[in-house]
């Protein structure tokens, strides 16, 4: 049950688009489709952004995307926004109804 | 509204026992696989136990596995988390979530264990 790999910080100017990698192994990330990713602001309980790789929940911006390749999944934020400032982090089922997450990214904007 | 609220959080000795609660509103409480996820003060979010809808499978983190309970009361729209043998390396918030498409869907917004002597 080890952690999946996340870049500690990534920056960007408004406007732009940013990218959030997530790696894990072969018998998480790479194995199956339940990624998610959730947005966490200080002081709040996260936020669920991303399920199944790709998708977006009801009310999610569609600035926020998401995909994978082989053992990493990544979350890319267009249009970069202020308010788009916070922790995000990124979850993968690994078997027999078990999760981990990622040791999450914070996000700047410049 | 849809809702989750945890309680039952506080100050504990090392070696001592607590209860959370969590009260779910505003869905279909007994359909959903649900999940407790702590972060530490500072640190990252980790996946602590789950519990399927009927309570017949119920899964837990290497570092909690005997010492941690989930359960649930479905009438009652509720969740639990046992906790005994606590350590200092089980401060956190812990929060209660609800399961969709294999994720997090619904939050609570958490309530804070603190072990310490």
């Amino acid at each position: 049950q080890s952690a999946l790999t996340q870049p500690a910080s990534v920056s960007g100017s408004p406007g732009q688009s940013i990218t959030i990698s997530c790696t894990g192994t072969s018998s998480d990330v790479g194995d199956y489709k339940f990624v998610s990713w959730y947005q966490q602001h200080p002081g709040k309980a996260p936020k669920f952004m991303i399920y199944e790789v790709t998708n977006r929940p009801s009310g999610v911006s569609n600035r926020f995307s998401g995909s994978k390749s082989g053992n990493t999944a990544s979350l890319t934020i267009s249009g970069l926004q202020a308010e788009d400032e916070a922790d995000y982090y990124c979850s993968s089922y690994i078997s027999s109804s078990t999760w981990v997450f990622g040791g999450g990214t914070k996000v700047t904007v410049l | 509204e849809v809702q989750l609220v945890e309680s039952g959080g506080g100050l504990v000795q090392p070696g001592g026992s607590l209860r959370l609660s969590c009260s779910a509103s505003g869905f279909t409480f007994r359909n959903y696989w649900m999940t407790w996820v702590r972060q530490a003060p500072g640190k990252g979010l980790e996946w602590v136990a789950n519990i399927k809808q009927d309570g017949s499978e119920k899964d837990y983190v290497d570092s909690v596995k005997g010492r941690f309970t989930i359960s649930r009361d479905n009438p009652k729209n509720s969740l639990y988390l046992q906790m005994s043998s606590l350590r200092a390396e089980d401060t956190a918030v812990y929060f209660c979530t609800a399961v969709s498409w294999n994720a997090f869907d619904i939050w609570g917004q958490g309530t804070m264990v603190t072990v310490s002597s």
